[in-house]
């Protein structure tokens, strides 16, 4: 079973929209750690935010936020205002407290048209 | 943070032949993975490069396939052996500073091309 869904495969909007980028994830473990990274055309991995599965606040930075629920396993993310550079391939992550493996979501490709 | 360089950026190899691929970190770290990412494909683990010792391998890698070194805590080879077009892929290093629940860093990956 896949640990990590990114159920939206592509999304496209117009500058300025709000987006939002959807991840459920799936684990046993009561410890437990949520990513996400984006990956720009360059093709780079940039890490965006870390959130361990104690701490349910949601998190605001700049433009962006995420939105973490345990009661659904969901670790959205909100990409307010929305600009081209955000175009990019986003991967949501997971790491369990049982081992050293980052299991990737399939990514979603945003593309945000000017 | 750490940042992680990797060479060579992108290569074309024949059939047959094999290539290495350096990751080289600018501080110590006790993680370093190494991850395939096939074209429009999520990010695959090969292995968890140990240092100074074997690397531990995900199922459907090999050692004979994929040899890794890790000589010191913060450089690691990966060696793609007796390559063929499957085997083309983007190549990533990725490194923790420590074992569970630290955000990977990653390298800007290679690019293999394998005709």
């Amino acid at each position: 079973a896949q640990k990590v869904t990114q159920a939206q495969t592509e999304i496209s909007v117009v500058e300025k929209e709000d987006v939002t980028l959807d991840c459920v994830y799936e684990t046993r473990d009561t410890t437990y750690y949520l990513f996400w990274y984006k990956q720009p055309p360059s093709g780079e991995l940039v890490f965006l935010i870390r959130r361990n599965s104690f701490d349910e606040q949601n998190e605001i930075s700049g433009r962006y936020s995420w939105n973490f629920q345990k009661s659904t396993s969901s670790f959205n993310f909100t990409i307010t205002a929305s600009q081209v550079v955000d175009s990019a391939v986003y991967f949501c992550a997971l790491s369990e407290n049982t081992g050293n493996q980052f299991y990737f979501g399939t990514g979603t490709s945003l593309t945000v048209i000017p | 943070s750490a940042v992680i360089s990797q060479k060579p950026s992108r290569d074309i190899c024949q059939r047959g032949t094999s290539l290495t691929i350096q990751c080289q970190v600018d501080s110590q770290v006790t993680m370093m993975f190494w991850y395939r990412q096939q074209p429009g494909q999520s990010l695959t683990l090969i292995a968890t490069a140990n240092q100074g010792s074997e690397a531990t391998y995900e199922s459907g890698f090999v050692i004979d396939k994929f040899p890794i070194s890790r000589p010191n805590l913060t450089f690691s080879t990966l060696t793609v052996s007796n390559m063929s077009p499957e085997d083309s892929s983007i190549y990533l290093c990725s490194a923790a500073q420590d074992r569970r629940g630290y955000e990977q860093y990653f390298g800007p990956g290679t690019r293999l091309t394998v005709t």
